[in-house]
């Protein structure tokens, strides 16, 4: 099964500055369609996960444009520029390029 | 609006068997599928199964097979998942969220969730 790792673990920023968090799959995830099948959640205490962006770089409808997803192959990124207070809580990363689908660990992330 | 009403939290014993419902609405029923995940006390979210409520194609996680039914009411557009032999390490939260209609689009969605179920399995 591939498996996804983030990193850092958990982030503490000081509001109004960037975050940025590193997701690395264990094998490439660019699917034979051409699509890279890479998804960022993003959970508050309490809550259902929320989706942030499909396929690397696809931002949902209602998500801050100070959110970015990048990325290709086996290594994404998905960058804060300027952290408000309600960016608190856990990221994950996902993949569906192989089965099963597979979550990353989660990223904390707090307010300095 | 899309929206995805799971029922309520359960207390189970080691070895019995939980039947969870996610009644599913604001969107057409047999366009997508419904992917069922749970999430363990301070860890990250793991994919247990997959229905398609097109044709009731179903998959499973290995780690679930033979454990885990999900099945599909079309006429109530309800998706309910059944996990049998119930052990401690089984207590977490349990999500449904929409999905792909088609097996080649498991995870490819997960854009609307359940609020979640609780299940605790203690003696």
């Amino acid at each position: 099964d591939v498996v996804m790792t983030q990193f850092p673990l958990s982030l503490a920023v000081t509001l109004g500055q960037p975050a940025s968090i590193s997701c690395r799959s264990s094998e490439s995830l660019l699917y034979s369609d051409g699509n890279t099948y890479l998804i960022w959640f993003h959970q508050r205490p309490g809550q259902s996960p929320r989706r942030l962006f499909y396929k690397v770089s696809n931002r949902d409808s209602g998500v801050p444009r100070r959110f970015s997803g990048s990325g290709s192959g086996t290594d994404f990124t998905l960058n804060i520029t300027r952290v408000e207070a309600e960016d608190v809580g856990v990221y994950y990363c996902m993949q569906a390029t192989h089965w099963p689908p597979a979550f990353g660990q989660g990223t904390k992330v707090e307010i300095k | 609006q899309i929206h995805l009403a799971q029922s309520g939290a359960e207390v189970k014993k080691p070895g019995a068997s939980v039947k969870i419902s996610c009644k599913t609405s604001g969107y057409r029923f047999k366009a997508y599928g419904v992917s069922w995940m749970r999430q363990a006390p301070g860890q990250g979210p793991e994919w247990m199964g997959w229905i398609s409520c097109d044709d009731g194609d179903t998959k499973y996680a290995e780690t679930f097979q033979g454990r885990v039914t999900v099945t599909a009411d079309t006429p109530t557009t309800t998706v309910y998942m059944e996990l049998k032999s119930l052990r401690s390490d089984d207590t977490a939260i349990y999500f449904c969220a929409r999905d792909g209609m088609v097996v080649d689009a498991i995870g490819v969605a997960l854009d609307s969730w359940g609020q979640g179920t609780m299940v605790t399995v203690s003696t």
